[in-house]
């Protein structure tokens, strides 16, 4: 029973390609992001969504464009990719209205070459 | 401006020994603080929280962290170490009310335990 579950967990592709990641959640959980882990291990948020609504948009490239069909999915597609944009990508979800932890995904290791 | 600080890049320890990973936050409000364990090539793995009450928590493992807001610190502990603890701890922050939906991380610990 995997709380947040994304895919594909390796992702490589040519720089100009474009790619979608998916995740879902079933812990029915309201708020869904996406978290970058560059080569140093920083994570940096780029996206969250509550209620399927964007309220995070962290500066991100336009070529990165998150979808949220509904409360348990939120998938992200990025256009045009460039050979900076490999890293590892995070999927999590939490409840806003609770005190909880967010819950990670196992990750998404894109390498664009 | 919301921020966490971890100045320790590497922490080394004897198997047996006590270890401290050193979290240091700033939040416009409230903060919930969370410590997360990522072992190589996986997701983050929640250790423990505090959130309001007992300034020292306990989580999984044997971890435990103790939030000290004069000193804006959320160090995590743990009495004996285990060569199998060996991994990346970040301390993360919710600022509670005004950026409740924002996890904020510190830039990692690389938790090094030798036999």
């Amino acid at each position: 029973d995997t709380a947040v579950s994304q895919t594909p967990k390796y992702l490589v592709t040519q720089m100009g390609n474009d790619k979608s990641i998916k995740c879902e959640q079933n812990l029915g959980h309201d708020t869904m992001y996406w978290y970058k882990q560059d080569s140093k291990k920083f994570l940096k948020i780029m996206f969250s969504y509550n209620n399927k609504e964007l309220i995070i948009n962290e500066t991100v490239p336009n070529r990165f464009s998150p979808k949220s069909p509904d409360k348990a999915h939120l998938n992200l597609h990025i256009n045009s990719l460039e050979l900076g944009d490999s890293a590892v990508y995070f999927c999590a979800s939490s409840q806003s209205q609770r005190r909880d932890e967010a819950f990670f995904g196992q990750g998404t290791r894109l390498t664009v070459v | 401006a919301q921020s966490v600080a971890q100045p320790e890049d590497q922490v080394n320890v004897a198997e047996g020994n006590p270890l401290t990973v050193k979290c240091t936050y700033s939040v416009s409000g409230n903060p919930y603080l969370f410590w997360y364990v990522q072992y190589p090539n996986r997701g983050l793995q929640f250790l423990l929280k505090y959130i309001t009450g007992d300034n020292l928590v306990k989580g999984s493992y044997g971890f435990e962290a103790e939030f000290n807001k004069s000193q804006t610190s959320f160090h995590l502990k743990k009495p004996s170490a285990l060569v199998s603890d060996s991994a990346l701890y970040f301390c993360a922050v919710r600022d509670i009310p005004y950026n409740f939906n924002k996890f904020y991380f510190g830039s990692g610990t690389k938790l090094n335990v030798k036999p």
